[in-house]
């Protein structure tokens, strides 16, 4: 099935630095979608958008929609140990009577205290 | 705490057994999906159920049957699997025909297949 093109695979930092991560795709998306997923769990929904350009924050992460519609990407400030996990976006498209998710293939990221 | 509820967490089987893995939720959406993980792997789609219907199948072996009896319910009935069918499942729902939905996520279930 079609895949997002999700970019870093992993990212292995100090606490305290700043993180970024997106996701690209050769087709347009009207919701983008970030969850986090923590070992041997369910992911789980971190920020959701709606709208080409919308920035949005959820404390300590912001993601932003892109113009064109065919990329997002999710900022993690000053992270911390809690951090660590494996981060998903998922694009959907609407059509139909159920709404498809597309998933990325992940970001896995490890924060050293 | 997702409101979408999947037993067990954790399952051995044999390839000769047939079990079944259950996803409830309690968020009066309409819309419940099967998706597979497996290691170093993204997520797969395996089923799509829209009021009770199913919508779409992703090329899913035989061996997987999917059954929603209701709009908070969803099975999925293993029989003769195989060990690469080892995973964790995880189950999803959404609601159907709206504009701004997300895809709430069960805690999955660990398959082990022996």
């Amino acid at each position: 099935g079609q895949q997002l093109n999700q970019s870093p695979q992993s990212m292995f930092i100090q606490e305290g630095e700043d993180v970024s991560m997106n996701c690209t795709s050769s087709s347009i998306f009207n919701t983008w979608l970030w969850y986090k997923q923590d070992p041997g769990e369910g992911p789980v929904l971190l920020i959701a958008l709606y709208k080409a350009g919308e920035l949005t924050s959820n404390g300590r992460l912001t993601a932003q929609f892109g113009i064109t519609r065919k990329d997002s990407f999710l900022n993690i400030s000053a992270s911390i140990p809690s951090d660590v996990g494996i981060y998903f976006c998922a694009g959907q498209r609407y059509g139909g009577a159920t709404n498809k998710l597309i998933f990325g293939t992940g970001t896995l990221l490890a924060v050293q205290p | 705490e997702t409101g979408v509820t999947q037993t067990p967490r954790h399952l051995v089987m044999g390839m000769t057994n047939k079990k079944s893995l259950k996803c409830e939720q309690h968020l009066g959406h309409n819309a419940m999906y099967w998706y597979k993980q497996s290691a170093k792997k993204p997520l797969e789609l395996m089923f799509v159920y829209n009021f009770k219907e199913q919508t779409e199948n992703n090329s899913v072996p035989s061996r997987f049957s999917p059954e929603c009896p209701n709009s908070s319910h969803l099975f999925l009935h293993l029989h003769t699997l195989q060990p690469e069918d080892s995973a964790l499942y995880l189950c999803a729902s959404s609601q159907p025909g709206m504009m701004n939905t997300e895809a709430f996520f069960g805690q999955g279930t660990r398959l082990t297949v022996v």
